[in-house]
């Protein structure tokens, strides 16, 4: 297996773009996670999904933040209007109930 | 929140010493984590201690876990250059399976 692939690896958007980011889980995984990561607030867990459904977005930190998994190999994360504070590392990390995971390479975001 | 906190922040040891991790976390647990990550790299798994459990090795890694005191350590014996790295502790909580890290230890290793 290959791991979890994220894309993009690298996004540079301006100030008020969309960005979509990307993330294929392992296959059989039933929990997909999304993470941010910044030097000042570390590693926050936005959502989780299990089954592909959403089952805790409280990490989501605004409105302008949502994420999809419409279905068991596919995951997105948009932030639409995008905003220079949303510039981080955005981590995709699947798994089982409980056990270990598995992260992906991260998609570092600039926004301008 | 519920973030653990790793503690020290930053440490730098000689090639073939020893280097000790600790992290203490907030609520009960049912495991807690630990993982590497290089630097612009994702993380990658290490080991996992169920709360029943008051120690664990993998090589040369060695984990405990104090429930009473909410706190984990981690220890690196005979430390190689490779280990450089900063190490994360994670812990799942009581209810559903959120995953918090927390805020890391960055270790050098120094050939």
């Amino acid at each position: 297996d290959a791991g979890v692939i994220q894309s993009p690896r690298h996004e540079v958007t301006e100030m008020g773009q969309e960005v979509t980011l990307r993330c294929k889980p392992i296959s059989g995984h039933d929990y997909l996670f999304w993470y941010r990561q910044t030097m000042m607030r570390g590693l926050e867990l936005l959502i989780y999904f299990n089954n592909n459904v959403p089952i805790d977005d409280s990490g989501m930190p605004e409105d302008r933040f949502s994420a999809k998994m419409p279905n068991a190999s596919f995951s997105t994360l948009k932030i639409q209007p995008s905003e220079p504070r949303d510039s981080a590392v955005y981590f995709c990390a699947t798994g089982f109930l409980r056990e270990k995971l598995f992260f992906g390479s991260g998609t570092q975001l600039s926004v301008l | 929140s519920q973030q653990g906190e790793e503690d020290p922040q930053a440490l730098s040891i000689q090639e073939g010493e020893n280097a000790t991790m600790n992290c203490s976390y907030k609520t009960s647990i049912n495991n807690l984590q630990w993982y590497r990550q290089n630097s612009g790299r994702g993380l990658v798994h290490l080991i996992l201690i169920r709360s029943n459990e008051r120690e664990k090795h993998s090589g040369r890694l060695r984990v405990t876990l104090d429930t009473s005191k909410k706190s984990s350590s981690l220890l690196i014996t005979a430390s190689r250059a490779a280990d450089t790295a900063s190490y994360f502790c994670a812990t799942d909580a009581n209810t559903g399976n959120q995953f918090y890290f927390g805020t890391g230890t960055s270790l050098t290793v120094i050939p």
